[in-house]
């Protein structure tokens, strides 16, 4: 089984509907991560979680929520989805020390049309 | 409408040549540098890390080059294989504690057999 799980997969919706991306780890982890990732431009962080207690803000928040639920827990709303907001999206964990690796996850691919 | 994405850097060799694949870093205070590497409908993976008070790193097959004068980062993949062909991405890493690390834009290994 995946140390980090998403879901779902791939995810087609229409515009104007509200869509969660769901995440959990085996990992252990306290620290999460939501990043985007549109070709040619890399990953953007949308938003992190450092415990359970503590949401914030990445380079690209805007249109996105974040609820971490629990350690283990960490899901990625999009209240009104937009055509632009098509793109391929990943959750990561990592350690509190060290080189600061990430641990992706498999991606949940996210359609709006 | 359609969005047109940015191409990607792409690195074409051949079965057995050496890769070298460069990465330009922003941050000077950067505490660590990663580079990963990301397969067709994947997730990111770890390769190799080096942290800012080094030069060289070396792993199994790959050899990370640190120049902290011009801010240059390089991985060299030693006799390239098929399975090598991915999309290969640099991170930095800050200082301070925070850990979050800004990732490139990617560059595309194509390895012919």
């Amino acid at each position: 089984d995946a140390d980090v799980t998403q879901t779902p997969r791939n995810r087609i919706t229409k515009t104007g509907k509200r869509i969660m991306l769901e995440c959990s780890q085996t990992k252990g982890h306290d620290r999460m991560y939501w990043y985007r990732q549109d070709p040619g431009l890399g990953l953007r962080l949308i938003y992190y979680s450092f415990d359970v207690k503590d949401i914030n803000k990445g380079e690209i928040s805007d249109g996105y929520s974040v609820s971490r639920q629990a350690q283990a827990k960490f899901s990625l709303s999009l209240e009104s989805a937009i055509p632009n907001q098509t793109a391929l999206y990943f959750c990561a964990t990592s350690q509190i020390s060290g080189s600061g690796e990430l641990f992706f996850g498999e991606g949940s691919r996210l359609t709006v049309l | 409408g359609e969005s047109v994405g940015l191409h990607l850097p792409t690195l074409s060799v051949q079965e057995g040549d050496n890769s070298i694949i460069n990465c330009a870093y922003s941050n000077s205070a950067s505490d660590y540098f990663i580079w990963y590497k990301q397969e067709s409908g994947k997730g990111p993976q770890f390769i190799i890390d080096i942290r800012s008070n080094m030069d060289k790193r070396q792993g199994q097959r790959v050899t990370v080059l640190l120049n902290k004068t011009v801010k240059h980062l390089s991985l060299q993949i030693a006799a390239t294989q098929p399975g090598d062909s991915a999309v290969y991405f640099c991170a930095e890493t800050p200082s301070g504690g925070s850990y979050i690390p800004t990732f490139g834009r990617g560059t595309s290994l194509i390895v012919h057999p």
